[in-house]
């Protein structure tokens, strides 16, 4: 059982550039979520989706966009990458929103934008 | 807004010197207080999950206890591999989408 599967590990761009990340879950879960992690700032929420077809903003959803084409998948994109955009970037899946649900993380992707 | 705040930011212990982390937090309805473990290029996993005040959960050395103002995370005689960062969450009964909102964390390291 693989959990949450990101791809790719690492990525180095030039600003101005673009990429996507993909987040792949295998737990039939409803929900999934986009976070960016930096030093002394903790996990920031970039975008989530509540569903097949929904996406919605978080905390800091400036200069990305995502999508959720497929329950299984989530994707996020970055148009033109700014160096501010340096980061771990965890993706996250949960079955819905009752008080008790956890969320489960992937190993994490961390992006170097020179 | 809610806000979650974890103290120290850093911790270094002896192997079997007991210590606690410390995780204060403001919201609107708490929904749920989540302590995760992670370790050096992983993702954050799962430890506990505390409702109210009052509610305490162990997992072999870790107990975990809440306030109506804080939660924290006690370690009885640490070992080596207790090393990790301890990151807090909470659910707030204004968040939409399940989504937690997450402390800075604190960087345990256990010396043998």
């Amino acid at each position: 059982n693989a959990g949450v599967t990101q791809t790719p590990k690492f990525r180095v761009l030039k600003t101005g550039q673009s990429m996507t990340l993909l987040c792949a879950q295998d737990m039939n879960h409803e929900y999934m979520y986009w976070y960016r992690q930096d030093p002394g700032m903790g996990l920031r929420l970039i975008h989530y989706s509540v569903g097949e077809g929904t996406t919605a903003k978080g905390e800091v959803p400036d200069g990305y966009n995502v999508s959720r084409l497929k329950k299984q998948n989530f994707l996020l994109g970055l148009e033109s990458a700014a160096p501010s955009q340096t980061s771990v970037y965890f993706c996250a899946s949960s079955y819905g929103t009752a008080t008790n649900e956890k969320l489960f993380f992937g190993s994490g992707t961390q992006l170097s934008v020179l | 807004e809610d806000q979650v705040t974890q103290s120290p930011e850093a911790l270094r212990l002896q192997e079997g010197e007991s210590s606690s982390l410390n995780c204060s937090y403001t919201v609107s309805g708490l929904r749920g207080l989540f302590w995760y473990r992670q370790d050096p290029g992983k993702g954050p996993e799962f430890l506990f999950t505390l409702y109210s005040a009052g509610e305490e959960k162990e997992k072999e050395r870790l107990k975990a206890t809440l306030t109506k103002k804080e939660s924290f995370l006690h370690i009885t005689a640490p070992k080596p591999e207790d090393s990790a960062t301890y990151l807090c969450a909470v659910r707030s009964q204004r968040n939409q989408g399940g989504k937690l909102i997450f402390g800075q964390g604190t960087e345990l390291s256990v010396k043998p």
